[in-house]
């Protein structure tokens, strides 16, 4: 059983659509932080949330830290093909951030 | 820059040979982490190290699994008597500090046990 269970396992819309995954679990985390993963590639991150209940935009992208620290959610609106890409959540599990876990993401595939 | 990298890029091995995977960290970066990414999941901790220091292993799945950091820098992940199930990509990240920094991941190194 993951300790992160990201939802939905895979997703897959047509361009300019906007679309929402979800990052949970019954754990408190102290940060969580979002990466993009392409083919081949390592994760990037994307962004980190520390406080219950912040919000945190990165251009098209809105993640929200739940009030308890246990789950998280990514938004994306009007989607484009280069968004496609694996989304991985990760929890830190102490406050230096050198114990991450991470969930089995979300596959996100935009059609033009 | 130069970002992680890692050797080799994939890593073809017959069940009970060894291999040594090979991670070259961002130049100046104090911590680097292993991970094992499943097809299909995410990157499962493995090993910790600051400068030389291992300081947790706590996710190496056998004893077959060693890593070693001997001056701080390079490190190398060696898988002894591989074994069909150890097939996975093998992540390595390193961060610039100790508390709370970005880990920058290598693009992976893609071990197939046959």
């Amino acid at each position: 059983t993951q300790l992160l269970e990201q939802s939905p396992q895979f997703l897959s819309i047509q361009e300019g659509e906007n679309l929402t995954v979800y990052c949970n679990s019954s754990s408190v985390f102290s940060s969580l932080q979002w990466y993009r993963q392409e083919p081949g590639e390592g994760p990037v991150l994307l962004v980190t949330v520390v406080t219950g209940g912040e919000v945190k935009k990165l251009k098209r992208l809105t993640f929200q830290f739940g009030d308890a620290r246990k789950d998280s959610s990514l938004h994306i609106t009007a989607a484009q093909p280069g968004d496609t890409g694996l989304y991985l959540c990760a929890g830190a599990m102490s406050y230096n951030n050198n114990d991450m876990r991470f969930g089995a993401g979300t596959r996100l595939t935009v059609k033009p | 820059g130069a970002g992680v990298s890692q050797s080799p890029r994939y890593k073809v091995a017959k069940r009970g040979q060894d291999v040594a995977l090979r991670c070259d960290p961002i130049s100046g970066h104090v911590s680097l982490f292993w991970y094992q990414q499943a097809l299909g999941q995410g990157p499962e901790f493995l090993t910790y190290f600051q400068n030389e220091a291992q300081l947790d292993k706590s996710g190496l799945p056998s004893d077959r699994f060693f890593a070693e950091r001997p001056e701080g820098s390079v490190s190398t992940l060696k898988i002894q008597r591989t074994q069909q199930e150890d097939s996975a990509v093998y992540l390595c990240a390193s961060s610039r500090g100790t508390w709370g920094y970005e880990q920058y991941f290598g693009p992976g190194t893609r071990l197939t046990v046959t």
